[in-house]
């Protein structure tokens, strides 16, 4: 069955260092999210992306953040300088084609920033 | 704000008892309501999206029924077993499938 997979599973960085996370959706979907959740916290949404744009982002999602699908398969969140709270598990998901609706996530990257 | 909230926030119950959960969201602008299961060290898998009012899905012992009129939604599970220890999360989708937004989730514990 097709997966979303996600690039590195961690990733350790230093503040103010800029930090790329990468994810390979499943290829005849259409819709693509980053969500992020913080060491005992809830599932927080971040960005959707649809016809290389970005549809809808929350708060979090500050000039911080950006997303970027740069050749038709991977789907990269790129946060420029890395504050010790961006500190997350980060999940891409995406959905399309037949079970429209349905978020298929992959397994995360987990990011410290010390 | 969207709030989508959920309770309990934990549960522990024995092997074969049957439990339930509640999910409520904002009863305008509806368009889907969806749940999953989130096992540890792992992605959160789709149970179920909803979209109608008065919905009832099922998937073996586990069901959900959705109330859009009232904003709420219950997960049910029948005969609780160990494998069913997870954390379950109820997602709203608001308007389109542009966003969806999870609640804080209810953690089952099922004791053997």
């Amino acid at each position: 069955e097709p997966e979303v997979t996600q690039t590195p599973s961690h990733q350790v960085t230093q503040m103010g260092q800029e930090v790329i996370l990468r994810c390979v959706p499943i290829s005849n979907h259409l819709y693509f999210y980053w969500y992020r959740q913080i060491l005992g916290q809830k599932v927080e949404f971040l960005v959707s992306f649809y016809n290389n744009e970005i549809s809808e982002k929350s708060e979090i999602f500050d000039d911080q953040f950006s997303v970027e699908r740069p050749d038709g398969s991977n789907f990269t969140l790129k946060i420029r300088s890395t504050k010790l709270e961006d500190s997350a598990m980060y999940f891409c998901a995406s959905s399309g084609g037949q079970s429209l609706f349905i978020l298929h996530f992959g397994n995360g990257t987990r990011l410290t920033v010390t | 704000i969207l709030n989508v909230e959920q309770s309990p926030q934990s549960l522990h119950v024995q092997e074969g008892d049957s439990t339930n959960f509640t999910c409520s969201f904002p009863s305008s602008n509806f368009y889907a309501l969806h749940w999953y299961r989130w096992e540890t060290a792992k992605s959160p898998e789709a149970l179920f999206v909803m979209t109608l009012n008065g919905d009832e899905k099922k998937k073996g012992r586990i069901s959900a029924t959705l109330n859009t009129k009232e904003g709420y939604s219950y997960l049910y599970i029948k005969g609780s077993q160990p494998e069913d220890s997870a954390t379950y999360l109820c997602a709203f989708g608001g308007t389109s499938y542009d966003k969806v937004i999870f609640g804080p989730g209810t953690s089952l514990s099922v004791i053997p």
